[in-house]
């Protein structure tokens, strides 16, 4: 079964220091590996997305990840919080399989907090 | 590119009623709509794929009969909650899903994006 983990409901850092969002995930076959955020009473919000190439993947507002096959891990990074990425974030991971239609499953949310 | 809307943004409706969220890829077109609800803080479960010009696909455990849904232009998806209950309160998203490459959104191939969510409140 294809399944994502996201080992910590809330994440607290100070502002300008680093933070570490992880994400880890069960598939077969290639991941597709997704960070989403969401602000409270929104919809999600792309981040970035992992699908073939380099393991460190760039995306918006700074954030980055790192693809680790070995440790099947896609944690999330950012050199310098800022208290207004304070919001929820999700990892997600497509679903393979012969009757592929799209479908992402969702890890459970981790809370990132920051703090000035 | 790649804007999702969603209609209304925030519903309260009596016990009984039905009440109908609409979702629209606004610059373009989505075979493919999926449906999601999210509980306070907790994370999103899929209910359904909706396929344009066919049936939708529900996933395990939710009631096809109570929730509704229509995919009938590759722009529009509607999710049609019926006879509501406070149970049925939630904040509903809709996502569509990018085919083949988009003047714009030429690296967004498969994907997903999301509308803005719907919080319906059952009274």
């Amino acid at each position: 079964a294809q399944s994502v983990a996201q080992p910590e409901d809330q994440v607290n850092v100070a502002e300008g220091n680093p933070l570490t969002v992880k994400c880890t995930y069960s598939v077969s076959g290639n991941p597709y590996l997704f960070w989403y955020v969401q602000y409270p009473n929104r919809g999600l919000q792309f981040l970035l997305k992992y699908i073939t190439g380099d393991n460190l993947v760039k995306g918006s507002y700074g954030f980055e990840a790192e693809f680790n096959k070995s440790q099947t891990s896609f944690h999330l990074k950012k050199p310098s919080a800022l208290v207004s990425d304070s919001a929820l974030y999700f990892c997600a991971v497509r679903v393979h399989g012969s009757s592929n239609t799209g479908k992402l499953i969702f890890g459970q949310g981790t809370t990132l907090q920051v703090k000035p | 590119g790649a804007v999702v809307s969603q209609h209304p943004s925030r519903v309260i409706c009596k016990s009984g009623t039905s009440v109908k969220i609409e979702c629209r890829s606004l610059d373009f077109q989505a075979t493919t709509m999926f449906w999601y609800r999210q509980f306070p803080k907790k994370s999103l479960m899929l209910m359904a794929t909706s396929n344009e010009g066919s049936k939708a696909t529900y996933e395990q455990g939710v009631e096809k009969d109570k929730f509704l849904i229509n995919h009938a232009s590759l722009t529009l998806s509607t999710l049609t909650v019926t006879s509501a209950h406070p149970e049925d309160s939630s904040f509903y998203i809709c996502s569509a899903r990018v085919v083949g490459r988009t003047s714009g959104i030429s690296s967004s191939y498969n994907e997903q994006f999301f509308g803005p969510g719907t919080r319906l409140t059952v009274l």
